[in-house]
């Protein structure tokens, strides 16, 4: 049965720590997408790769993350310096996209990484 | 600029009856909806999708959903609910509306609490 897998599941660390977040997509997926969810602003994008290259990364904070794709089977999400308000779950999903106007949508999510910044 | 609004935060319904939990969207070009569902501690999961076609999709578990091009309206619903259904429902639109495999964008959620 495959599936998203991101390490670690729960992270707790101080303001200023840096953080890094990990994603393994389903084998063979060409698309991986980072979202964060909280109570407030409820599911948002971060970034999203296809291919391995950035696509869209528009919904994050450039100044303190960053999102990268060493290889098809790792996706990595980093936070430095981290800040309280950085609090909340970020998930993974990976998914097949065509590209073209009628291809598969369907995202595949991880079970996400629960982040406390105190 | 797509989105999607849940105007209801919390749908409440008694097993057995029928449920909806509702979904509008605002687009440029055809539309492209989802609907996901979330249980506690654990990512979300595919429902089913609208991409061309009839207007009422059929998903997992027994949902489906209308697509109302007059009302901009894109309804889950399910003829009878069971308290297993009971979860955060996710209403989505595909952001880039001409390319497949795009992120979509998330309305805000709605849970849908089924009681016994």
């Amino acid at each position: 049965d495959a599936r998203v897998t991101q390490t670690p599941r729960h992270k707790v660390t101080e303001m200023g720590q840096e953080v890094t977040m990990r994603c393994q997509p389903i084998l063979g997926h060409n698309t991986v997408f980072w979202y964060r969810q909280t109570m407030m602003q409820g599911l948002e994008l971060l970034a999203y790769f296809r291919n391995r290259a950035p696509l869209d990364d528009s919904g994050m904070p450039k100044d303190r993350f960053s999102a990268e794709m060493p290889d098809a089977t790792l996706a990595t999400l980093k936070i430095q310096p981290s800040e309280p308000r950085d609090s909340a779950v970020y998930f993974c999903a990976s998914g097949l996209g065509s590209g073209g106007p009628l291809g598969t949508d369907t995202q595949y999510f991880g079970p996400g990484t629960r982040l406390t910044v105190l | 600029a797509q989105s999607v609004a849940q105007p209801e935060d919390q749908v409440n319904v008694a097993e057995g009856n029928p449920l909806t939990v509702k979904c509008t969207y605002s687009v440029s070009g055809n539309p492209y909806l989802f609907w996901y569902v979330q249980y506690p501690n654990r990512g979300l999961q595919f429902l089913l999708k609208y991409i061309t076609g009839d207007n009422l999709v059929k998903g997992s578990y027994g949902f489906e959903a209308e697509f109302n091009k007059s009302q901009t309206s894109f309804h889950l619903k399910k003829p009878s609910a069971l308290v297993s259904d009971s979860a955060l429902y996710f209403c989505a639109v595909r952001k880039g509306p001409n390319q497949a495999g795009t992120a979509l964008i998330f309305g805000k959620g709605t849970t849908l609490s089924v009681s016994s």
